[in-house]
Parts: C-alpha cells; structure tokens; sequence
C-alpha cells in the first residue's frame, strides 16, 4: 500500500472562490488520480496525473475549472476554480504504484456556500 | 459499455448476523479487474480486496469472504458475524484490462446496530 495524506482535509468556501488541495504519498509514483465524490453519490474519475505530462481530463471536466499540477513524483495538486454549490464533494486522490491497485487518500471535504 | 451495479442501496442488520453485499458487471474485456473498497464514516477509502478475471477461486480473509462468478459476471462480498465497525459504504468497482481507470458502482450502505 501506500501512505497518502491531502490538505486541507475539508474547507469551507465562498462562491467564486478557489481552493487548490494537495496530495502527498509516501513513495514516488508514476500515476496518480483525483476522484470526485458528490454528496451520497458514487466516486467519478477527475483526471490522472502523471508525472512530466499534462493531466488527462475525463468527459465532463476541463482543465479551466480543475487545473492539476504533478512537479514530481510525490505530490500533485487539484485546483477547484470559481467554484459553486455544485462543486460541494469530496475530493479524493489516489496512486498506483504499477500494482494495478488504487489507494486512497483521505479525502478533502469541501462545502461551497 | 462498461458498467457497475450495486443494487442494494442500504442494509441493515444487528451485530453477528452474516450480510452479502452484491456486485454485477458489465464489460466486453475479457481480461479485467475487480475491486471491493470499504468507505467509513469518516471518508477515506480502504482497498479490501482485487480480483483478476482468471482467478475465479473465491477468497477468504477472516471474517471477509468473496464470490466470484464469472458465468453471472458477479463478485459478491460476504461478512460474517458482522459487527458495529464493519458499518460503512461498500463500494464494488471494475477496471478494464491496461486502462487506469476506475469504474464504480453506487455503494452499498451497511449499517450494523448493536
């Protein structure tokens, strides 16, 4: 497994407003992700990350509203933009350290007023 | 298309009865991944189990238990002698063969009461 910590783990937001959340693990890894966990809702792939590359964006989300860096192989950051209600979730990252297995961070709860 | 469904949206049931929580997929591969994860209350996401589509032997791990069918493309997931903690959401997910992408079902819901 691996030991992955994110910050903040939940913030409280303005409409409008941008909050970037980190995501630190313990061990270099090639590939990294960031979910999307809407109130009582199943989690739905952002983007991956990996590292030297520009993130891959899946269908629904673009790169204005959820910039992503990966400087290197520990860390990356997702960037909520001019955010809304709507972007009330957890967000989650996670790595693969080539097992073909997804660990979790903790996840960052983020309440948009 | 590729396709998770977790119909039991919330169980319920009182400390040391045994509990299944069912899982069907969907996906043409033939070769794929499947994953149990436990969310509990406090958020995160806890690997419990991976399964390859070769390996259809059914797995035991204390009181977890899963059964792999791939003639009813499902893999169930039993606890027996449930207890207070194993309350949480249970989430079902596929990965299709060289893809990284994670496909979820919509959780199952366990609560255990004392």
């Amino acid at each position: 497994s691996a030991v992955i910590s994110q910050k903040p783990s939940r913030d409280i937001c303005q409409r409008g407003t941008s909050l970037t959340i980190q995501c630190q693990v313990d061990s270099q890894v090639t590939m990294m992700f960031w979910y999307r966990q809407q109130p009582g809702q199943s989690l739905t792939l952002i983007a991956t990350a990996n590292q030297g590359s520009e993130a891959t964006y899946e269908s629904g989300f673009v790169i204005d509203k959820f910039p992503i860096s990966r400087p290197n192989l520990t860390f990356s950051t997702l960037t909520v933009s001019n955010m809304s209600p709507e972007d009330s979730s957890i967000y989650l990252c996670s790595v693969d350290r080539n097992e073909e297995t997804q660990y979790f961070g903790p996840g960052t709860r983020l309440l948009v007023l | 298309a590729q396709k998770v469904t977790q119909a039991q949206t919330e169980i319920s049931v009182v400390e040391k009865e045994d509990v299944t929580l069912d899982c069907v997929y969907e996906t043409r591969d033939t070769t794929y991944y499947l994953f149990w994860y436990k969310q509990p209350p406090s958020g995160e996401l806890v690997f419990l189990i991976r399964r390859n589509s070769f390996d259809e032997q059914n797995e035991i791990s204390g009181r977890y238990s899963w059964n792999f069918q791939k003639s009813t493309s499902s893999f169930n997931f039993t606890i027996t002698a449930s207890q207070v903690v194993d309350s949480a959401v249970y989430f079902c997910a596929l990965s299709p063969y060289n893809t990284d992408k994670l496909i979820f079902g919509t959780g199952t819901r366990l609560q255990v009461f004392p």
